[in-house]
């Protein structure tokens, strides 16, 4: 059974660090892993589809990198905005499913 | 890109009432549509999901059910709540053709039974 678990469950910076969220899985026979945000009350916004055969996908501040090898993948911000803080989270779909598989997210401040 | 509404935005309904929660997708057709519900403290869990019109998979058993009348409706009912099945519901869509698409997703539906 596939499992994915996000550490830290929140995380709190200054204004302008940059921020690191790590996504972990069990099972490597993914077709692909997707990362989103998710403001209070709100529904989920698709940030960057990272397919199993690529190693890294970016959008503007964002970049997502996957080592499917070791089952690990890791979200960059550049440069963190106030605006930026939000719930993550990280969703995986197994090889031969349709169903995503979602991390618990991680929760992310950053003070002004 | 594709547009997902639903609603109600939130719902109070009493237990032992019945339910019927609304999802319709803009942008493409022939979709994947899902649901999830996010329960406190227990992260985003499938529900069910359609690949087509009719076409529905179960992901855990529960009081609920779903039915997609039309190619870009899909609906959640339940005949008697219960308060475990309050949550936040969300619905979503990717295009057919494969499971490694990008899913987007709607605003979501708050629903409290009390």
């Amino acid at each position: 059974k596939q499992e994915v678990t996000q550490i830290p469950a929140a995380l709190s910076v200054p204004e302008g660090e940059n921020l690191v969220l790590n996504c972990s899985f069990t099972d490597s026979a993914i077709y692909n892993l997707q990362w989103f945000r998710q403001d209070p009350g709100k529904g989920l916004t698709s940030l960057l589809l990272i397919q199993s055969s690529q190693r890294e996908q970016t959008s503007g501040r964002l970049n997502a990198s996957l080592d499917k090898s070791s089952g690990r993948s890791t979200l960059y911000i550049a440069a963190s905005q106030p605006g930026d803080s939000a719930t993550y989270l990280c969703a995986v779909i197994k090889a031969a499913g349709n169903k995503l598989t979602f991390g618990g997210g991680t929760r992310v401040l950053v003070k002004p | 890109s594709q547009t997902i509404h639903q609603w109600p935005a939130t719902l109070v309904q009493p237990v032992g009432s019945p339910l019927s929660l609304e999802c319709t997708v803009e942008g493409t057709s022939n979709p994947n549509l899902y649901w999830y519900r996010q329960a406190a403290g227990r992260g985003l869990q499938l529900l069910f999901y359609s690949v087509g019109i009719g076409q529905i998979s179960s992901e855990v058993p529960q009081n609920l059910s779903a039915s997609r009348p039309q190619d870009r409706q899909f609906i959640l009912s339940s005949k008697k709540l219960l308060l475990s099945d309050s949550g936040f519901y969300l619905c979503a869509s990717s295009k057919a053709g494969g499971p490694g698409n990008e899913q987007f997703f709607g605003p979501g539906t708050r629903l409290t039974v009390l």
